[in-house]
């Protein structure tokens, strides 16, 4: 079956720098990704939508500038937390799509701590 | 470890059906379960959750109840109607997880309401 694969599963860093996340997808083509948000004690929250080749579409309040999503390729996406702050030590996690309707695929999320 | 067990899909079923699909999980803590419903082209949207054994979570005509003794958390609808066409996943956070409120999916399952 259709497989996500996210690295890092989890990530400790200091304030200021930047974190990457990647999500792949191992055996399909992935016209479509989400990245998902976990507050602590709260559920998932869309933070933006991304098709290959274009711009990712960003939920509002969610700052653009400051979570960078990348969809160069059909099996990669990537979303940089830039000059992380304590505040967005949360748990990210991204799904893929193929398109055609079915096949929601989720990657294992990533634990990111900023201290 | 944590993991969540779906009922495969693709379901059809004709307007006004009875909608049950089922879920099970597995935990080594103290789980709270979840539905999220992702319509075509869009992200995930959280229907409905239960937080601890015999809860009932209901949204929308739908109804789930965190059963403890068979572990299992099956979804419920007594009337679908076409606009209930969607993607369901079935999820749980579990929060004795290592690295805390970590979220587990099902695989999804796909709904189609034909009128």
């Amino acid at each position: 079956g259709a497989v996500v694969s996210q690295h890092p599963s989890w990530v400790i860093c200091k304030s200021g720098t930047s974190v990457k996340i990647e999500c792949r997808s191992l055996d399909f083509q992935a016209t479509t990704m989400f990245w998902y948000r976990q507050f602590p004690k709260q559920s998932l929250m869309l933070m933006a939508t991304s098709n290959e080749g274009s711009k990712a579409t960003y939920e509002q309040g969610v700052e653009k500038d400051k979570f960078l999503i990348n969809h160069a390729s059909l099996t990669l996406s990537t979303l940089t937390v830039t000059s992380a702050h304590p505040e967005d030590s949360s748990f990210y996690i991204c799904s893929a799509s193929t398109g055609q309707g079915f096949g929601y695929t989720f990657g294992s999320g990533t634990r990111l701590t900023v201290v | 470890g944590d993991s969540v067990t779906q009922m495969e899909g693709p379901v059809t079923l004709s307007e006004e059906a009875f909608l049950t699909i089922n879920c099970t999980y597995t935990a080594t803590g103290y789980p709270s379960l979840f539905w999220y419903v992702q319509y075509p082209g869009e992200g995930l949207q959280l229907l409905l959750k239960a937080t601890k054994a015999d809860d009932k979570g209901s949204n929308k005509g739908f109804e789930a109840t965190y059963r403890k003794e068979t572990t299992s958390f099956h979804l419920e609808k007594g009337s679908v109607q076409v606009s209930d066409s969607a993607v369901y996943f079935c999820a749980l956070s579990d929060r004795g997880a290592k690295f805390g409120n970590q979220f587990y999916f099902g695989t999804g399952t796909s709904l189609t309401v034909i009128p």
